[in-house]
């Protein structure tokens, strides 16, 4: 069974600060998915990783594919309470049309302070 | 506004009983995924289906059932409610079958069993 690990389950930081959440895995994924849900809301797509080694950045968050394409981190720079949220990463196990699964960690609930 | 909606927001009902939740998917998508969302365990993929026909299936449980209609609607029907049943349910489209197709979310339908 393909497991996605999420650290940390919870942070709760200071507005301006930097943070890195990471999702880990012993599997292969042929590519990873970063999600944002809000409460009362469903996940929204912020990135899309596809290469081992890929970093993709998105205004104040820079997103890295692992070289083995095993895990992925989001690192944000000077937090906003905009920010916060529930991160969730999604891994795929399939390549393009073929079929599988997208999996996903059980997220890392992030809380901004203004 | 991901295009996506879900019926009804919010859902009580009792043990036993039996429930239909529907999702129109965003224009032009041909793959719906209902996905059950719980504290302790995420986001677990439930089924996929694609242009009508059952894609992929996760960890469905045999009390629940789904379908896709010809207008690529579709509904996901659970039976014979347990209290553990209750948890958010996401339905989320993509344009394709493929699984590394971003997914959007709607904002999904909190059932609660008593």
């Amino acid at each position: 069974t393909q497991l996605l690990e999420q650290s940390p389950q919870f942070l709760s930081i200071q507005e301006g600060e930097n943070l890195t959440v990471y999702c880990n895995s012993s599997s292969v994924f042929s590519s990873l998915q970063w999600y944002r849900q809000e409460p009362g809301e469903g996940p929204v797509l912020l990135v899309t990783v596809v290469t081992g080694g890929e970093v993709k950045k998105l205004k104040r968050l820079t997103f890295q594919f692992g070289d083995a394409r095993k895990d992925s981190s989001l690192h944000i720079t000077a937090a906003q309470p905009g920010d916060t949220g529930l991160y969730l990463c999604a891994g795929a196990s399939g390549y393009g049309g073929s079929q599988g699964n997208l999996i996903f960690g059980k997220g890392t609930k992030l809380s901004v302070k203004p | 506004d991901s295009g996506v909606t879900q019926t009804p927001k919010h859902l009580i009902t009792a043990t036993g009983q039996r429930v239909t939740l529907r999702c129109s998917p965003r224009s032009g998508d041909l793959s719906v995924y209902w996905y059950q969302q719980s504290l302790d365990q995420g986001l677990q993929f439930l089924i996929q289906y694609y242009n009508g026909e059952e894609r992929a299936k996760g960890n469905i449980l045999e009390r629940f059932s789904a379908q896709q209609f010809p207008d690529l609607h579709s509904e996901l029907n659970l039976s014979s409610l347990e209290l553990g049943d209750s948890a958010l349910y996401f339905c989320a489209s993509s344009p394709d079958r493929g699984v590394s197709s971003p997914l959007h979310f709607g904002n999904g339908t909190r059932l609660t069993v008593t």
